[in-house]
């Protein structure tokens, strides 16, 4: 499976500011996701990292609060806008359709975010 | 709307017994099922997956079971060792589990005990 990092793996901030998430992958993958577990309640997908296009949102989110780019195969940033404490969860990326394992998706280790 | 329900929060198992985690779903679409494991602090890893066209898929000391007319999916860890504590979420997807999202239970929580 590929080995996903991502960066900060925590950080604590304040209301109003942002925080830029990086997801790199050590190999090529199709399909990049972004997903939040808030405390206590199971994984949301927020979007589909786009390579070269713009991010495709779910229900509920919305690029202003949460641009992401994907400028190539291997790299996506999340960033969260305007944060406020409701904004404190995990942020994953996850991965999918790499050549040594095209079927499942693989989730990066997250990063734990706290906004006071 | 919770698409995909986990109903027990935790599930104790003795060391060496057999551990079943369940998980019903209500989008009758839903035609590929994932169980993640979770450890405190990292992502969740990947376990075991089945398409829909199969009612049971087996990977060492892990099988998942698929019932469809109930839309219920098990996961059976046999035998249970320590180090299998953890929280597991099933999830599912429409297609191939590739380039479609997955939704998530809730998870459940097992913790093994010598």
């Amino acid at each position: 499976s590929a080995v996903i990092s991502q960066k900060p793996s925590r950080d604590i901030c304040q209301r109003g500011t942002s925080l830029t998430i990086q997801c790199q992958v050590d190999s090529q993958v199709t399909m990049m996701f972004w997903y939040r577990q808030q405390p206590g309640q199971s994984l949301t997908l927020i979007a589909t990292a786009n390579q070269g296009s713009e991010a495709t949102y779910e229900s509920g989110f919305v690029i202003d609060k949460f641009p992401i780019s994907r400028p190539n195969l291997t790299f996506s940033t999340l960033t969260v806008s305007n944060m406020s404490p409701e904004d404190s969860s995990i942020y994953l990326c996850s991965v999918a359709g790499s050549l040594s394992s095209y079927n499942e998706q693989f989730f990066g280790p997250g990063t734990r975010l706290t906004v006071l | 709307d919770q698409q995909v329900k986990q109903n027990s929060p935790s599930l104790s198992v003795q060391e060496g017994r057999i551990s079943i985690l369940n998980c019903d779903y209500t989008n009758s679409m839903f035609d590929y099922f994932l169980w993640y494991k979770k450890y405190p602090a990292e992502g969740p890893t990947f376990l075991i997956s089945i398409s829909s066209i199969k009612d049971k898929n087996e990977d060492g000391r892990f099988t998942v079971f698929l019932n469809k007319s109930a839309k219920h999916l098990s996961l059976h860890i046999v035998p249970s060792q320590p180090g299998d504590s953890a929280v597991y979420f099933c999830a599912a997807t429409v297609g191939t589990g590739t380039a479609s999202k997955l939704t998530f239970g809730t998870g459940t929580r097992l913790q093994v005990t010598l």
